[in-house]
């Protein structure tokens, strides 16, 4: 029973490389999105999807990819790392019923120098 | 974007006394109002998911109203313990379960 899992935990990336930063699910989640955390600011959304092939923007998605080739994993890729992207990510997922709250990752600290 | 605003910022109650905070949120098209606990290094868990106006949810110590038409929950913590610090977040979806914009939280210390 696994949940979310986010890998990796921590990562140090110089700017200019890209990544991607792994979530999975094992609930059977139609919904699964990313968020950044930053001081001061709260939970911003990154990107979302709601299923299988269907992703969409969230309010900060620039510098950011993501795909969803299957139900249970959701990457999101950093084309070209920039300093103001070092923050720390959260993948959340949930069913689509309003009924449910969003399981959340265990995070992944990014820095980028 | 909407707006989901919590208040006080941050809090210190003395450990057995009783506290309660405040997420105010846009009071059209709503569909949920959620409540999250952020213990400190780990990530959010769900506390309560709330969908009606006038609805009040419980667990344990632990309770929150809503009212949806004036836009606003409160959350309740009784007989406050250590364990009970935390950030505390609010969050309102924006069309059904989804893109859940998420409040700036209410941290909470417990005194001993």
């Amino acid at each position: 029973n696994a949940g979310v899992t986010q890998t990796p935990k921590f990562q140090v990336l110089k700017t200019g490389q890209s990544m991607t930063l792994q979530c999975a699910q094992d609930m059977n989640h139609e919904y699964m999105s990313w968020y950044r955390q930053d001081p001061g600011m709260g939970l911003r959304l990154i990107h979302y999807s709601v299923g299988a092939g269907i992703t969409d923007q969230g309010e900060v998605p620039n510098g950011y990819n993501v795909s969803r080739s299957t139900t249970e994993d959701f990457p999101l890729r950093l084309l070209s790392a920039a300093p103001s992207q070092t923050s720390v990510y959260f993948c959340a997922s949930s069913y689509l019923n309003r009924e449910y709250g969003y399981t959340f990752g265990s995070g992944t600290r990014l820095t980028v120098v | 974007i909407l707006n989901v605003e919590q208040s006080p910022q941050s809090l210190h109650v003395q450990e057995g006394d009783s506290t309660n905070f405040t997420c105010s949120f846009p009071s059209s098209n709503f569909y949920a109002l959620h409540w999250y606990r952020w213990e400190t290094a780990k990530s959010p868990e769900a506390l309560f998911v709330m969908t009606l106006n006038g609805d009040e949810k419980k667990k344990g110590r632990i309770s929150a109203t809503l009212n949806t038409k004036e836009g606003y929950s409160y959350l309740y913590i009784k007989g406050s313990q250590p364990e009970d610090s935390a950030t505390y977040l609010c969050a309102f979806p924006n069309f059904g379960n989804e893109k859940l914009t998420f409040g700036t939280g209410t941290r909470l210390t417990i005194i001993p």
